[in-house]
């Protein structure tokens, strides 16, 4: 039974581009999670989509977007980059609204 | 949101137990304790959560005080495996699902 991915593993950007990560949730999940985490922070949480829709929105600026597909794979995607967004970007798989996440190894974003 | 306190790092010996305790002083009723750890280059990974009663696991026991104003996470033989980020979160009894993670707890496990 395959655990969450997440694609690609490591990506370098240049400010002011647009970037696309890629997520497939643990087997029999419905509920996608994403979060950003900074170096020797804790994970923040961004959004969460469930039957197609964002369900949930964290503190973040309208250049987080994200969606999620019939197939309960998920993208999310930056526009217009900054430094600042350097983080690793880590999903998150549950059954429901209620159960335990099951998260990714996540994507290292470096934006130069 | 509810906020937790944790130390922010703690060391263990191998194949001792660990404690790592966290203070929640203000938890509401409907708010879930759950502790989530982190290993070097991973994504988080659950561990385990309780309401009001103690819990126990293969990975883990969970006790929580009485007024739930704390708890505490134990680790009954600490392994090398075991050295990552502890994070004490609360979640919400309605319909939210988001985690709200601190800086947790660094536990280093000494051979």
């Amino acid at each position: 039974d395959a655990g969450v991915t997440q694609s690609p593993t490591h990506l370098i950007k240049t400010r002011g581009q647009q970037v696309t990560l890629r997520c497939s949730p643990k087997s029999g999940h419905d509920t996608v999670s994403w979060y950003q985490q900074a170096l020797g922070q804790g994970p923040q949480f961004i959004f969460q989509y469930y039957e197609e829709e964002e369900r949930q929105r964290g503190n973040f600026p309208d250049r987080f977007s994200g969606h999620q597909f019939p197939n309960y794979s998920s993208e999310l995607n930056v526009n217009a980059l900054l430094l600042g967004d350097s983080a690793l970007y880590l999903c998150a798989s549950s059954l429901g609204g209620y159960r335990e996440q099951y998260f990714g190894p996540g994507t290292r974003l470096t934006v130069t | 949101d509810a906020k937790t306190t944790q130390p922010n790092s703690m060391e263990s010996n191998e194949e001792e137990p660990v404690h790592l305790p966290c203070n929640h002083s203000t938890i509401s009723g409907t708010d879930y304790i759950h502790w989530y750890r982190q290993l070097p280059s991973q994504g988080p990974e659950y561990v385990i959560h309780g309401l009001t009663s103690n819990v126990n696991n293969r990975m883990a026991s969970l006790a929580i005080a009485e007024d739930r104003k704390s708890s505490t996470l134990i680790l009954h033989r600490a392994t090398l495996r075991d050295a990552a980020v502890y994070y004490c979160i609360l979640r919400g009894g309605g319909a939210t699902n988001k985690l709200i993670f601190g800086t947790g707890t660094l536990l280093a496990v000494q051979p």
